[in-house]
């Protein structure tokens, strides 16, 4: 069976860090990937990781334990224009499978 | 640079009538998805074409539902007799081919087709 478990909602505050985990169970995996999505908006790619380890990409980090069937992504700096929705989501064969998402707040 | 476009970004409809979507992917991506997405859900998988050849189609999708993409361009997706069931927003993304440059298998999605069964 295919299962992706994220938080579904988180709160961080301006300027802090946040850490969104991930845990799959799949059959097949071929890499991991993060989306953005805005409310209202198509998602777009943040990042992918095939090779257990971190992945740095400006203010964004990803990191993957295939072992472990785990990820998270790791958000620096936090802005409010990253008040939005994260999703985690495993290729499998050549589709991908979403997790629910996580919907992230961020305050002042 | 053209992303994916989809049409209607809007439609809404009567219980049992059949409504079409279509997606135009990026040019020179063969592979193209679509996907189904409610309310705080992530997007589900309906089917995915390598040109014009639908290779995988998911066990959720109802004979209901059909999707084409004739020539290996557009592609559209036909829900006949619709369900209220069905109100959801359909997604459609597309990708490069294995091989063709630095290849991830990253989805570029559309900005979708917001269907609401009345």
């Amino acid at each position: 069976g295919q299962n992706i478990d994220q938080p579904t909602e988180m709160t961080a505050t301006e300027g802090a860090i946040v850490q969104i985990n991930c845990t799959y169970q799949t059959s097949g995996f071929n890499g991991l990937f993060w989306y953005q999505q805005h409310a209202g908006e198509a998602p777009t790619f943040l990042s992918y990781n095939v090779l257990d380890g971190l992945e740095e990409k400006g203010r964004f980090s990803s990191f993957l334990s295939r072992s472990k069937g785990y990820s998270y992504l790791l958000l620096k700096e936090l802005q409010m224009k990253d008040s939005a929705s994260y999703l985690c989501a495993v290729k499998a064969g050549r589709k991908l499978i979403f997790g629910q998402g996580t919907e992230l707040s961020v305050k002042p | 640079d053209t992303g994916v476009s989809q049409d209607p970004r809007h439609k809404i409809t009567k219980r049992g009538q059949n409504v079409t979507f279509r997606c135009d992917p990026i040019s020179e991506h063969n592979r193209l998805y679509w996907y189904r997405q409610t309310l705080g859900q992530g997007p589900e998988f309906l089917t995915y074409f390598q040109n014009e050849a639908q290779l995988e189609k998911s066990r959720l999708l109802s004979d209901r539902f059909s999707a084409e993409r004739p020539k290996g361009s557009f592609s559209t997706l036909e829900i006949q007799r619709t369900e209220q069931g069905d109100s959801a927003m359909y997604l459609c993304a597309s990708s490069r081919e294995a091989g063709q440059g630095a290849y991830t298998g990253e989805l570029f999605f559309g900005e979708g087709s917001r269907l609401t069964v009345l």
